[in-house]
C-alpha cells in the first residue's frame, strides 16, 4: 500500500487566492482527518469523517475553510480565501481501527 | 481525553535504551494509552498503543503502572534516527476518533 497520499507537497500562494488540498486515505480506511501543525500552535484537528460523513468540523478555524469528502478514496481541504496566517503543514491521516492512525507526508502551505 | 504531561525534551546516547515517561493521572478506566512520533518535516508516525498491559511490539515496548497513571515509552536501542518529537495520548473507546497531540517530548539521540 502507498499509504495516505497528499498532494501537493508544497504550495505558494498569494494572499486572497483559493487554496485546494487533497488528500487520498489508505484503501479500506474509514475515518479519515484533517489536522494543521504550526510552531505556534502545534498540531491541532480540524475535522474528521467515518464513511465519507463529516462527524466533527468544530476544528475548522472560520467559513474561509471547508472540506468535503465525496468518496471513500478522496478528500479535498479548501481555503477561499487564502490569508498569510494560514501558512502551515497540513497532514491527513487516515484509520480503520483502534491500531492507530496513519499519516501522510503533508502539504506545506506557504500564503504571501 | 485525559490530560497527559510529558517532559519537554531528553537526551540518549546512540545504543542506549531510551526510557520516555508520560504522567496521565485522570486516565479513566476505557481510555488508551497511544504513543506517536514525528520526525522532522514528516508526518506523525504511529508507535504502539495499550490498554493496561505492558505491550511490545518491533518498533518498542510500552509500560503502564498498575494504576494505570503512568506510562513509559522504551526504545531498546536507540538509534540517530529516532530522533524526533514522541506524543503520547490518552484516548477513550467511545465514538469520539479523534487524537489530541500535545506539546511531546523531543528525544535527542546522540552519537
Amino acid at each position: 500500500d502507498a499509504g495516505v497520499i497528499q498532494s501537493p507537497r508544497h504550495e505558494v500562494t498569494e494572499m486572497g487566492q483559493e487554496v485546494t488540498l487533497r488528500c487520498k486515505p489508505i484503501s479500506g480506511h474509514d475515518y479519515l482527518f484533517w489536522y494543521r501543525q504550526t510552531m505556534m500552535r502545534g498540531l491541532e484537528l480540524l475535522i474528521y469523517f467515518n464513511n465519507n460523513v463529516p462527524i466533527d468540523d468544530s476544528g475548522m478555524p472560520e467559513d474561509r475553510f471547508s472540506a468535503k469528502m465525496p468518496n471513500a478514496s478522496f478528500s479535498t481541504l479548501k481555503i477561499q480565501p487564502s490569508e498569510p496566517r494560514d501558512s502551515a503543514v497540513y497532514f491527513c491521516a487516515s484509520s480503520f481501527d483502534r491500531a492507530g492512525y496513519t499519516f501522510g507526508s503533508g502539504t506545506r502551505l506557504t500564503v504571501v | 481525553d485525559a490530560k497527559t504531561t510529558q517532559p519537554t525534551s531528553m537526551d540518549c546516547a546512540e545504543g542506549r535504551a531510551a526510557n520516555l515517561p508520560c504522567n496521565h493521572s485522570t486516565i479513566s478506566g476505557n481510555e488508551y494509552v497511544y504513543w506517536y512520533r514525528q520526525i522532522h518535516s514528516q508526518g506523525p508516525q504511529y508507535i504502539i498503543h495499550g490498554l493496561k498491559n505492558n505491550e511490545t511490539n518491533e518498533m518498542a515496548s510500552l509500560i503502564i503502572t498498575e494504576d494505570r497513571k503512568s506510562s513509559t515509552l522504551i526504545l531498546p536501542h536507540a538509534t540517530l534516527r529516532d530522533t524526533a518529537v514522541y506524543y503520547c495520548i490518552a484516548r477513550g473507546s467511545g465514538s469520539a476518533r479523534q487524537l489530541t497531540f500535545g506539546s511531546g517530548t523531543q528525544l535527542t539521540v546522540l552519537p
